[in-house]
């Protein structure tokens, strides 16, 4: 059964600190991997898509990279704002078919200004 | 992209009833599932929404508590019945269509509906 883990589980930054999230998932034959932000109370916002065969993906300040092998992934975010402040959910999914995907715990994070 | 509307997205409940969430999708998909998020936790998959067939339920979640259905490519309902304090979550309902030369596979979320069953 797949498992997904992300650490750390909140992170408190100063403002403009450049960050990392990690997520690792115990089956490595994953389709893609998601992350995704949720702000409290709301709906989760898609941020980057790495398929199985892709490395990594960036979108303006963020960066996903993808080590399948490994079974890791992170989320970079550069120059750090306040507006960050979300919690961010890695998921995973097993193949292209009408599969789900399965999440972490999330890191809950905190940019101070 | 796919975007995704949930009806209602609060709802405070009493005890014993059943309460039933839409949701719209703009686009037609060929993947409908339902989360659960309770309080403080991550999503936990509660079934896979089949279209014209009965949905495929996740360990821990059964038909008569959780009812589903899709009747076409772009809405799905979930019915929450006789719900009781510990139904109250947050219910997310994600839609994509499955990878093809022309997707890729993503997978979107609405908004959500909040529960608070007293």
């Amino acid at each position: 059964k797949q498992e997904v883990t992300q650490i750390p589980a909140a992170l408190s930054v100063p403002e403009g600190e450049n960050l990392v999230l990690n997520c690792s998932f115990t089956d490595s034959a994953i389709y893609n991997l998601q992350w995704f932000r949720q702000d409290p109370g709301k709906g989760l916002t898609s941020l980057l898509l790495i398929q199985s065969s892709q490395r990594e993906q960036t979108s303006g300040r963020l960066n996903a990279s993808l080590d399948k092998s490994s079974g890791r992934s992170t989320l970079y975010i550069a120059a750090s704002q306040p507006g960050d402040s979300a919690t961010y959910l890695c998921a995973v999914r097993l193949n292209s078919g009408n599969t789900p995907l399965v999440f972490g715990k999330g890191t809950r994070l905190s940019v101070i200004a | 992209s796919a975007v995704i509307s949930q009806k209602p997205s609060r709802d405070i409940c009493q005890r014993g009833t059943s309460l039933t969430i839409q949701c719209q999708v703009d686009s037609q998909v060929t993947m409908m599932f339902w989360y659960r998020q309770q309080p403080g936790q991550s999503l936990t998959l509660i079934a896979t929404a089949n279209q014209g067939s009965e949905a495929t339920y996740e360990s821990g979640f059964v038909i008569d508590k959780f009812p589903i259905s899709r009747p076409n490519l772009t809405f799905s309902t979930l019915t929450v019945s006789n719900m009781s304090p510990e139904d109250s979550s947050i219910y997310l309902c994600s839609a994509g269509t499955s990878v093809s030369p022309a997707n890729t596979g993503e997978l979107f979320f609405g908004e959500g509906s909040r529960l608070t069953v007293l």
